[in-house]
């Protein structure tokens, strides 16, 4: 089983409707979540964090079920400029250094239909 | 903003070759990391650095190898490149007091 696991889409929704993406992690020991936005041919950026208690960012929620293993995505009144692949990442317990490591989703791809 | 500039864009390479992938960032931070995105397996981890002249392997290190000798600079290095090695390497820099990434633009490598 892969550690972080998404729906690879493509999610196709009209502009205006609402979505939802979840990503699920298998390491209950996981310790922090967040979203980042990928468009087409260019470089991941960090979206928003996801916090225990959830999160809200304008038209963006994000949300985190333990007990479920998994953390959500809600976008509302979808934009066309909202079409891009949307990457969970979890990080996971430090490493023998002590480090950090932080585990990428595949992603799911959003298009938002005029 | 922080800025993560690697050299190239697009590099085609020849199977054999020693081939060098930089990285500078210019905010001082001090973890630095190369990911390697291919379709349907995302981006995986090849190595990272959380200081100068310190190095961790990630999930995929095989056939490669990195060099940080200074704090802004990343080096990740093809030491034989070979075909399968064809993919999008993305380099990465993180400050400790923060989760955030900040990715550079990527450089798309053709080993033909």
């Amino acid at each position: 089983r892969k550690e972080v696991e998404q729906d690879p889409g493509p999610f196709n929704v009209p502009e205006g409707a609402t979505v939802a993406f979840n990503c699920t992690y298998s390491n209950s020991a996981s310790q922090s979540f967040f979203w980042y936005r990928q468009d087409c041919r260019k470089e991941p950026k960090l979206l928003m964090s996801v916090y225990s208690s959830g999160n809200e960012d304008g038209r963006f929620t994000a949300q985190l079920n333990r007990a479920s293993q998994y953390i959500s995505l809600l976008i509302r009144d979808s934009k066309l400029s909202d079409s891009a692949t949307y990457l969970c990442v979890v990080k996971m317990r430090p490493t023998t250094s002590g480090t950090y490591k932080y585990i990428f989703g595949t992603g799911t791809r959003l298009k938002v239909l005029a | 903003d922080v800025k993560v500039t690697q050299s190239s864009r697009y590099l085609v390479k020849r199977t054999g070759e020693k081939v060098f992938l930089e990285c500078v960032q210019d905010m001082d931070h001090e973890n630095m990391f190369w990911y390697r995105q291919d379709p349907g397996l995302g981006l995986r981890l090849i190595y990272f650095s959380y200081d100068v002249k310190m190095k961790e392997k990630g999930d995929i290190p095989e056939g490669y190898s990195v060099s940080r000798e200074k704090k802004e600079r990343f080096s990740l290095i093809l030491e034989s490149a070979s075909t399968n090695q064809t993919s999008m390497y993305l380099c990465a820099s993180k400050p400790d007091n923060f989760y955030g990434y900040t990715f550079g633009s990527g450089t798309r490598l053709t080993v033909v």
